[in-house]
């Protein structure tokens, strides 16, 4: 079955550089989450989209954005990046406009920020 | 406020015997809970949730947890640890009266260790 995919999976910038992570959710699914979650610690909310509107706002910086796009596709964009921003970014998509269904996780990218 | 806790940051189980990872949660209507877990380097992965109904909830590889209102708790439980089990496992929690709200709520997780 497609999973979530996230691209790229690894990626290194350095410090006031942006950078863009994707999030292509599972067919049919119309709601996705981004998450950060920094190392031995759990998965913190930043935002998601359902149907292409912003549902929810959790810690996200003001230095970051994030739109999801007519193919349901999400893009979290980061600028000026700082030491900080190293982690693993998850991106989650689910199916209808319900708040019982699960999240499914893609595999994450992994940000470096030297 | 809408919290999950996970008393204990880490569980060490024999291969073999049961486990238990403890959960609570604080909501304030009624809860639709879940249980995922992380292998190292990966993805969380949907194991399973409580949405209304059975108390004894069964999800994927074996586990299952059970709903305890008057205890606001949703332990994760399996009866006989595998070795493979060792992972991350994390409780989360969306409060069914937030309207559209489908942000979830998670708890810090919990680190399994099974030992050969």
């Amino acid at each position: 079955a497609a999973g979530v995919i996230q691209s790229p999976r690894h990626l290194i910038k350095e410090k006031r550089e942006t950078a863009t992570l994707k999030c292509y959710p599972i067919p049919r699914h119309d709601t996705v989450y981004w998450y950060q979650q920094g190392p031995g610690q759990d998965p913190q909310f930043l935002i998601s989209f359902y149907e292409k509107m912003q549902s929810d706002k959790g810690s996200i910086p003001d230095r970051f954005s994030a739109q999801q796009f007519s193919d349901y596709h999400s893009e979290l964009n980061m600028s000026s990046l700082e030491l900080g921003d190293s982690a693993l970014y998850f991106c989650a998509s689910s199916l209808g406009g319900r708040s019982f269904y699960e999240q499914y996780f893609g595999p994450g990218t992994r940000l470096t920020v030297t | 406020a809408q919290s999950v806790a996970q008393p204990e940051d880490q569980v060490n189980v024999a291969e073999g015997n049961p486990l238990t990872v403890k959960c609570t949660y604080s909501v304030s209507g009624n809860p639709y809970l879940f249980w995922y877990v992380q292998y190292p380097n990966r993805g969380l992965q949907f194991l399973l949730k409580y949405i209304t109904g059975d108390n004894l909830v069964k999800g994927s590889y074996g586990f299952e947890a059970e709903f305890n209102k008057s205890q606001t708790s949703f332990h994760l439980k399996k009866p006989s640890a595998l070795v493979s089990d060792s992972a991350l496992y994390f409780c989360a929690v969306r409060d069914l009266n937030a309207g559209n709200n489908r942000k979830l709520i998670w708890g810090l997780g919990t680190s399994l260790a099974v030992n050969p």
